[in-house]
């Protein structure tokens, strides 16, 4: 299966409120890869953390990486309506040249 | 002042047609990709290049064929349009060619074949 799998698929909460999306994947990486699809728009990219680093904020967004576990999550807190999108991980490809990116959490924040 | 961009931004085709689709960046990046997004927003990567040598050919049609006629340009043509190319295709830069890298995305062209 993909390497870089997100869950839940979809998510829908309140804003104000905290969403946690989780990334699995299967071989050993460097660094992993946070990114933002808005609706009829291009991926921007959030957040990178490396291997070594098992934690990493930016603004509202933290990201924890296991390398053990080989997963990551990402947290957004005090959610707002205008986080709604898609969120991927993204790995590289062990000794290729790809980016390997998950099919994505659909987060829906209701204002 | 747009750093990847594509042209056009919506392309409504009749089966059988060739078409193509134009990137540009100005990031000053070496590495330039074609990735196809389906119905199901899962990413697939087409093709890339590296200072205008292709890098990563994917298992796609050969009616599919890219063209770098420099860094700062990956062009996509499509020969005899099938209805299962319908799809939203993005263009990426890097600067480096290794999948660790952070990239770019322009803001895509939807294809649509009737």
């Amino acid at each position: 299966s993909q390497q870089g799998e997100e869950d839940p698929q979809a998510l829908s909460i309140q804003e104000g409120e905290n969403a946690t999306m989780n990334c699995s994947y299967k071989t050993s990486i460097n660094n992993l890869q946070w990114y933002r699809q808005n609706s009829g728009r291009g991926l921007v990219h959030l957040i990178l953390i490396r291997s070594n680093e098992r934690e990493k904020h930016s603004g509202r967004l933290r990201v924890t990486l296991d390398t053990s576990k080989k997963s990551s999550s990402l947290l957004i807190t005090a959610s707002r309506a205008a986080d709604t999108a898609s969120y991927f991980c993204a790995t590289p490809e062990a000794g290729g040249f790809k980016t390997i990116f998950g099919a994505g959490t659909r987060l829906f924040v209701k204002a | 002042d747009t750093a990847v961009s594509q042209t056009p931004k919506y392309l409504v085709t009749q089966m059988g047609n060739d078409k193509s689709i134009k990137c540009e960046q100005n990031l000053g990046h070496d590495t330039m990709y074609w990735y196809k997004q389906d119905s199901k927003k899962f990413l697939k990567i087409m093709f890339s290049y590296n200072n205008k040598e292709l890098i990563i050919n994917e298992t796609v049609p050969n009616r599919f064929s890219p063209k770098s006629p420099d860094k700062a340009h990956l062009n996509l043509h499509i020969n005899s349009l099938e209805l299962g190319d319908s799809a939203v295709y993005f263009c990426a830069s890097s600067q480096d060619l290794r999948g660790w890298d952070t990239q770019y995305f322009g803001p895509g062209t939807r294809l649509t074949v009737l």
